[in-house]
């Protein structure tokens, strides 16, 4: 079945520095989405890319959706406290409508 | 509040007991879906549900079962609990068309814990 890997597991970053994660699918994927998880909160959808090549911003954070449709990152600019959290990226394989989500970064950032 | 509503927040009960979890998606929304989530694990999909019917199958015990009743909201039956049954439940809803089909609105999950 389709697997989406997600790496890193975890990552602590100064406040101010910038963060990455990355996702990695086994197969060709119809879009990707990314969701935050603060702690103890629950998953919260950010954004969706649907186009190879895609990229959006919101604010401090960069999505990108390779080419091949294949892979995803989020990238965080001037990480701040408030962006502490897990990081979920979640796929569609092609053809299909179910959504495969990565094991997610969890993301902390010491002041 | 995200409009999807679980209930109970949170349950403590022991092995071999039985337990339903409960959700109510966000208004207009017509599928269900439900995931487990271990302490420091990623989001583990169990079922989806459209419209009353089941969707798409994940890694649901044969000890779970669930269903989505006519006025769309969800049950999640768990029965012969186990230690390793201990997780967050989460239950998530999404349009019924559009862009936006597959787009999840998370509950707040229900946390279950089996002593």
């Amino acid at each position: 079945g389709q697997q989406v890997m997600q790496i890193p597991q975890y990552q602590h970053v100064q406040e101010g520095e910038d963060f990455t994660t990355y996702c990695n699918s086994s197969t060709t994927l119809s879009n990707i989405q990314w969701y935050k998880q603060r702690p103890g909160g629950h998953p919260v959808f950010l954004i969706q890319l649907v186009k190879s090549g895609e990229v959006k911003k919101q604010k401090r954070l960069t999505f990108q959706f390779g080419e091949a449709k294949k892979n995803s990152s989020l990238h965080i600019t001037a990480t701040q406290t408030t962006d502490v959290g897990t990081y979920f990226c979640a796929g569609i394989g092609a053809g299909s409508y179910q959504l495969t989500f990565g094991k997610g970064t969890k993301l902390s950032v010491i002041p | 509040d995200s409009g999807v509503t679980q209930t109970p927040k949170h349950l403590i009960t022991a092995t071999g007991q039985r337990v339903t979890l409960r959700c109510s998606p966000r208004s207009g929304d017509l599928s269900v879906y439900w995931y487990q989530q271990s302490l420091d694990q990623g989001l583990q999909f169990l079922i989806q549900y459209y419209n009353g019917e089941e969707r798409a199958k994940g890694n649901i015990l044969e000890r779970f079962s669930a269903q989505q009743f006519p006025d769309l909201h969800s049950e999640l039956n768990l029965s012969s609990l186990e230690l390793g049954d201990s997780a967050l439940y989460f239950c998530a809803s999404s349009p019924r068309t559009g862009s936006g089909a597959n787009v999840l609105t998370f509950g707040a999950g229900s946390r279950l814990t089996v002593l």
